[in-house]
C-alpha cells in the first residue's frame, strides 16, 4: 500500500531534550516535506526537500533541521525543543515536487514540549 | 508575498444544505490551487485541484473554478452529508518557489442528520 508513515504519533518531552521524527514513503517520491498545524495558523512549512540531498528552509524553519540521505526517509530533528514547538507535525509526499502534483500525506504527530 | 484566505468557520450545516466555503489567494506568480480534506485524527487528503485560469476542479461532488480576475478558489457542493463532516484547506502552490505550499488556516465544517 503506498503510504507515508510517521513516527511516534505521540510525543510528551521537556524542554531541551533533543528529538527526531521519522517520516518515509514507499512511493518513490523526489520531493518530501514538513508541516506543522496550529490553531487559526493552518498548516505552515518547515522544510522541503526536493531530491536526496537538497533540502530548503519553507516559512517556518527556525528551531527545526531535516536531512536527506535516502530518498524515502527524511527524518525532522529538533536539537533543543521548545514550548513554542507544541505542534502537530505532518510529513508530505509528492513524485518530483511540481507545483501541480498531488501530496500525500503521513498521519500525523502530535508533539508536546513541556 | 504568497498566501491563503479562507473563510473562518466552524460551518454547521443541516443534511443535504449547500456548502460554499470561501478561498482567496495572494501570489507573486502563476498558482496551481488546491482543496485539502482532513478527516477527525487523520492527515490531510487531496480533494479537487485546477493548475490553470477557469479550470474546474471536481470530485465526490465538491467543485471549485479557479477564478483568476477575482483570484478565488471557492469550495462548492450542492448536497452535503453528515460523512463530509471535516475541515478543509484551501492551498496554493508555486514552482517558481521551489514547490513550496501555502494552506489557508481550514474550515471546520459539521453537517447534522
Amino acid at each position: 500500500e503506498a503510504q507515508v508513515t510517521q513516527n511516534p504519533r505521540y510525543l510528551i518531552t521537556v524542554t531541551g531534550k533533543k528529538l527526531t521524527v521519522t517520516c518515509s514513503q514507499n512511493m518513490n517520491h523526489e520531493y518530501m516535506s514538513w508541516y506543522r498545524q496550529d490553531p487559526g495558523l493552518g498548516l505552515r512549512q518547515i522544510y522541503y526537500s526536493m531530491n536526496v540531498e537538497v533540502t530548503d528552509k519553507g516559512d517556518v524553519p527556525e528551531g527545526y533541521k531535516v536531512s536527506r540521505k535516502e530518498k524515502r526517509n527524511f527524518p525532522l530533528i529538533l536539537e533543543s525543543p521548545s514550548p513554542n514547538q507544541t505542534s502537530l507535525y505532518f510529513c508530505a509526499s509528492s513524485l518530483s515536487g511540481q507545483g501541480v502534483e498531488t501530496q500525500y500525506f503521513g498521519p500525523g504527530t502530535r508533539l508536546l514540549v513541556l | 508575498g504568497n498566501s491563503v484566505t479562507q473563510m473562518e468557520g466552524p460551518v454547521t450545516l443541516s443534511e443535504e444544505a449547500f456548502l460554499t466555503i470561501n478561498c482567496t489567494y495572494t501570489a507573486t506568480g502563476y498558482p496551481s490551487l488546491f482543496w485539502y480534506v482532513q478527516y477527525p485524527g487523520e492527515g490531510l487528503q487531496l480533494l479537487l485541484k485546477a493548475t490553470k485560469a477557469d479550470d474546474k476542479g471536481s470530485n465526490k461532488g465538491f467543485e471549485a473554478t479557479y477564478r483568476k480576475e477575482t483570484t478565488s478558489f471557492h469550495l462548492e457542493k450542492g448536497s452535503v452529508q453528515v460523512s463530509d463532516s471535516a475541515v478543509y484547506f484551501c492551498a496554493l502552490s508555486l514552482a517558481n518557489t521551489g514547490n513550496q505550499f501555502y494552506f489557508g488556516t481550514g474550515t471546520s465544517l459539521t453537517v447534522i442528520p
